[in-house]
């Protein structure tokens, strides 16, 4: 079984709506990173949580981090097509910020 | 900072010639890089770590001797892969660790097609 499930695997919203993608671990996390992807390009790295509970905001993005440290979201605020993408979590295992251990994907599409 | 770049972004190759793809940190140092991999429509998944210096370190069932890893200096490694065939074509993406909580940030890719 995937070791890091992320849902929904593929999302369209409305412009301005807000969204939530979920990352959940079958195991307990040393950090979590969140990434996005344009398809046939690099990743471009979004946030990085490593404490349970912990909370990081950037613009219209939050990712959070829950206290068992096994599930992450991301929620969008008021979406723009500029957040459309593919979002990728990412899990640290061995506390080394090394063997990223990635997620499924979610692609978004934002509509106007 | 923390640029990551790879050269080339696209290669196309005949079947058994080698490519080899960079990767480079622009404006910082990196003692260890990541080769990833990724499938079309499909996510990461972690080839190689590159250590400076060093031997790489490859995952299960990564064959060492068609993917030969290269870390050269503290901001180049190189990826050769050895007599392409067709299933090698992919989409491959390096990494380098910085800053305090040694984020990881990805070059924008090299994407092979091998006839």
């Amino acid at each position: 079984s995937q070791e890091l499930e992320q849902s929904p695997q593929s999302l369209i919203v409305q412009e301005g709506k807000n969204l939530t993608i979920n990352c959940t671990s079958s195991k307990t996390l040393y950090g979590l990173y969140w990434y996005k992807q344009k398809y046939g390009e690099g990743l471009i790295f979004l946030m990085m949580l490593q404490k349970g509970g912990e909370e990081k905001s950037h613009e219209k993005i939050t990712a959070k981090l829950d206290e068992k440290k096994q599930q992450s979201s991301l929620h969008i605020t008021a979406s723009q097509p500029s957040h459309a993408g593919i979002y990728l979590c990412g899990a640290d295992r061995t506390g080394t910020a090394s063997k990223l251990t990635f997620g499924t994907g979610t692609r978004l599409q934002v509509t106007l | 900072g923390a640029v990551v770049s790879q050269h080339p972004s696209r290669v196309i190759c005949k079947s058994g010639t080698s490519v080899k793809i960079e990767c480079r940190s622009l404006d910082f140092q990196a003692t260890t890089m990541f080769w990833y991999r990724q499938f079309p429509k499909q996510s990461l998944m972690l080839m190689a770590t590159s250590n400076e210096g060093s031997k790489a370190t490859y995952e299960q069932g990564v064959e060492k001797d068609k993917f030969l890893i290269n870390h050269a200096s503290l901001t180049l490694s190189t990826l050769t892969v050895t007599s392409a065939h067709p299933e090698d074509s992919s989409f491959y993406i390096c990494s380098a660790r910085f800053g305090r909580n040694n984020e990881q940030f990805f070059g924008p890719g090299t994407r092979l097609t091998v006839l």
